[in-house]
Order: structure tokens, then C-alpha cells, then sequence
């Protein structure tokens, strides 16, 4: 079954940096677009982030603009998450998300999440 | 940008039907969406993708008691032969320009 396990997550101060990781295994990893999807304690799911499958397009949620990156290392089927100067807004679960292998705009399997606290 | 309104809640008893919506916004009501469920203190899992026409592609391992449809603008989920184990948070999806995942707000099912 297809497997995504998100790390990385973990207690910053406001205006610090982490960075997250999720490691995919039993699909190929290459041939799908992944997605950062996020939620704040009680709230619903926010999309932050978007990658196509090589790499080349990228694209972010209003809240990630300018503070967040996206990347992806092929060869060791995994997706990243840098984020900087982090906020006490950006408390939150994030989950790793796959997108489907024919357009890439449909969710098709979920990590199990990675919390992030931002608390001075 | 697109919108997704989904009502706050729904309930049925057990072994009844029970049907949640989601509305996009105008000039979108072409647009497919995917249906996710959330289980308490658990990660959202994917159950299907509804497409304009009413067709629908369950996800893998989702059983035959969630079925998709539409009408118009109105995506549906329908969960028949209700089960405890079915009261969640449901939550559309859709996407806008330039690629960007777009939710709904939710609808938790509760199971009476």
C-alpha cells in the first residue's frame, strides 16, 4: 500500500525556521505531483504548497508565499518543506499529500502528518 | 478563485442514508471534486473523486456505501447503510488557477 511518512515537525520559536520531510514508498514517486496540506488545532484543511512531479512548477497558498519552499529529491522519493520565519499562525498538523497520477489536482493518499508548534 | 461551501453537519441513524453537500462557486460548476473523510485525532483519507456529469471514482479500498453524484454546481456524498464508524468530518476539494488545492469548510456526520 502506498505509504507517505511525514518528519521534521516539532516545537520553534516565532521567526525560526524547520524544515519538514516526507518519504514516499511502494509507488513511483517520479511520476506523481505532491501537495503540503495543513490544519491548525480544531480548524479544517488548508492547501499550502503544490510541486509537479520533475520539479519544474511550483505554487503556494497566499499564507506560504514568500516564507515557504517546496522541493522534491527523486532519486530518494522525497518531498520537502522549508519554512522561515515562521508565524504562531502557522501551528499546525501538515500533512504530505499525492496527487493523482492522470492531472495531479486530486488528493489520493494522505500522510499521517507531522505537528508544528510555533510558541515562544 | 473558486469557493467550496459545504453545510457544518448532517446526521442519520444508524443504517439510514445520509447525504452531504458541496456547492461551488459561480463560473465553476464544471469543476470535479474529491470527497476526503476525517476521522477523529486521525489524518484525512481520500474516498472518491466526483466529476460535472455525476460520474464518480471511488477511492482505493472504499466500500460501495459511499456513492458520489451532481446537479448543477452541487456535488454529493451519500453514504447509505449508515455505520457508527462513518461519523467523521468530511471535507471537498477542489483546485483553482495555477494549480492551487481548494477545501471546503467541512461537514461533520453524526451518527445518532
Amino acid at each position: 500500500e502506498v505509504n507517505l511518512e511525514e518528519s521534521g515537525g516539532g516545537l520553534v520559536q516565532p521567526g525560526g525556521s524547520l524544515r519538514l520531510s516526507c518519504t514516499a514508498s511502494v509507488f513511483n514517486f517520479s511520476a506523481h505531483s505532491m501537495n503540503w496540506v495543513r490544519q491548525a488545532p480544531g480548524k479544517g484543511l488548508e492547501w499550502v504548497s503544490y510541486i509537479t512531479s520533475s520539479g519544474s512548477y511550483k505554487s503556494y497558498g497566499d499564507s506560504a508565499k514568500g516564507r515557504f519552499a517546496i522541493s522534491r529529491d527523486n532519486a530518494r522519493k522525497t518531498l520537502f518543506l522549508q519554512m522561515d520565519s515562521l508565524r504562531v499562525d502557522d501551528t499546525a498538523v501538515y500533512y504530505c499529500v499525492r496527487g493523482d497520477a492522470v492531472f495531479g489536482v486530486t488528493y489520493d493518499y494522505w500522510g499521517r502528518g507531522t505537528l508544528v508548534t510555533v510558541s515562544s | 478563485q473558486v469557493v467550496l461551501t459545504q453545510s457544518p453537519s448532517a446526521s442519520a441513524s444508524p443504517g439510514a442514508s445520509v447525504k452531504v453537500t458541496c456547492t461551488l462557486s459561480s463560473g465553476h460548476s464544471r469543476n470535479a471534486i474529491a470527497w476526503h473523510q476525517q476521522k477523529p485525532e486521525k489524518g484525512p483519507r481520500y474516498l472518491m473523486k466526483v466529476n460535472s456529469d455525476g460520474t464518480y471514482n471511488r477511492g482505493d479500498g472504499i466500500p460501495d456505501r459511499f456513492s458520489g453524484s451532481s446537479s448543477g454546481a452541487e456535488r454529493y456524498l451519500t453514504i447509505s447503510s449508515l455505520q457508527s464508524d462513518d461519523e467523521a468530518d468530511y471535507y471537498c476539494q477542489t483546485w483553482g488557477n495555477g494549480i492551487q488545492g481548494v477545501f471546503g469548510g467541512g461537514t461533520k456526520v453524526t451518527v445518532l
